[in-house]
């Protein structure tokens, strides 16, 4: 397996201009996790779906934020309109009570610069 | 505050050495999880302790859990300069389903 993909890697935009960053989670995992990363406040949760279904979107800073799973084999997460605080590391993971006991697989991630 | 604190926050050390670096975690768990990040890179699993292990050994990764303490240890034998990185620990509760709450980290750096 490829392991998870995600695009693009990096991601260059001005302030108010839609972001959409895409995940591929590994084949036969159920569950999807979003994060953030940022040195000030380090890995944040955003938002996981199990079975496709948003279980838990409370990390979600604010309604610009938008996430989506419309099938096991993809993920977006959505900002509109971005702004310059957004700026950080977006990763997507992916992982199988069944298969590894909630062994979280991670993405290379995306870099996001809003200026 | 936050499940899964690391200590310390950073280390330097040189090659040859071993390294120690601490979790504390405030509820209780199914499994407790160690992960590591090169820079620019995603985190990647390392090594996975239930909470009814008291010790596992992977390679050079020793890792010891207490639960008695909500604590866990990571220790790197005979540390190598490409062990420079970060190391997490994540922990899943009993009612966390498929969730890991994941420490600020350790910064590791193995001089040459």
């Amino acid at each position: 397996d490829a392991g998870v993909i995600q695009s693009p890697r990096h991601e260059v935009t001005e302030m108010g201009q839609e972001v959409t960053l895409r995940c591929k989670p590994i084949s036969g995992h159920n569950s999807l996790f979003w994060y953030r990363q940022t040195m000030m406040r380090g890995l944040e949760l955003l938002i996981y779906f199990n079975n496709n279904v948003p279980i838990d979107d409370s990390g979600m800073p604010e309604d610009r934020f938008s996430a989506k799973m419309p099938n096991a084999s993809f993920s977006t997460l959505k900002i509109q309109p971005s702004e310059p605080r957004d700026s950080a590391v977006y990763f997507c993971a992916s992982s199988s009570f069944t298969i590894a006991k909630n062994i979280q697989y991670f993405g290379a991630g995306t870099r996001l610069s809003v200026l | 505050s936050q499940q899964g604190e690391e200590d310390p926050q950073a280390l330097s050390i040189q090659e040859g050495e071993n390294a120690t670096m601490n979790c504390s975690y405030k509820t209780s768990i199914n499994n407790l999880q160690w992960y590591r990040q090169n820079s620019g890179r995603g985190l990647v699993h390392l090594i996975l302790i239930r909470s009814n292990e008291r010790e596992k050994h992977s390679g050079r990764l020793r890792v010891t859990l207490d639960t008695s303490k909500k604590s866990s240890s990571l220790l790197i034998t005979a540390s190598r300069a490409a062990d420079t990185a970060s190391y997490f620990c994540a922990t899943d509760g009993e009612t966390s389903g498929s969730r890991l709450t994941f420490g600020e980290g350790t910064q590791l750096t193995v001089n040459p």
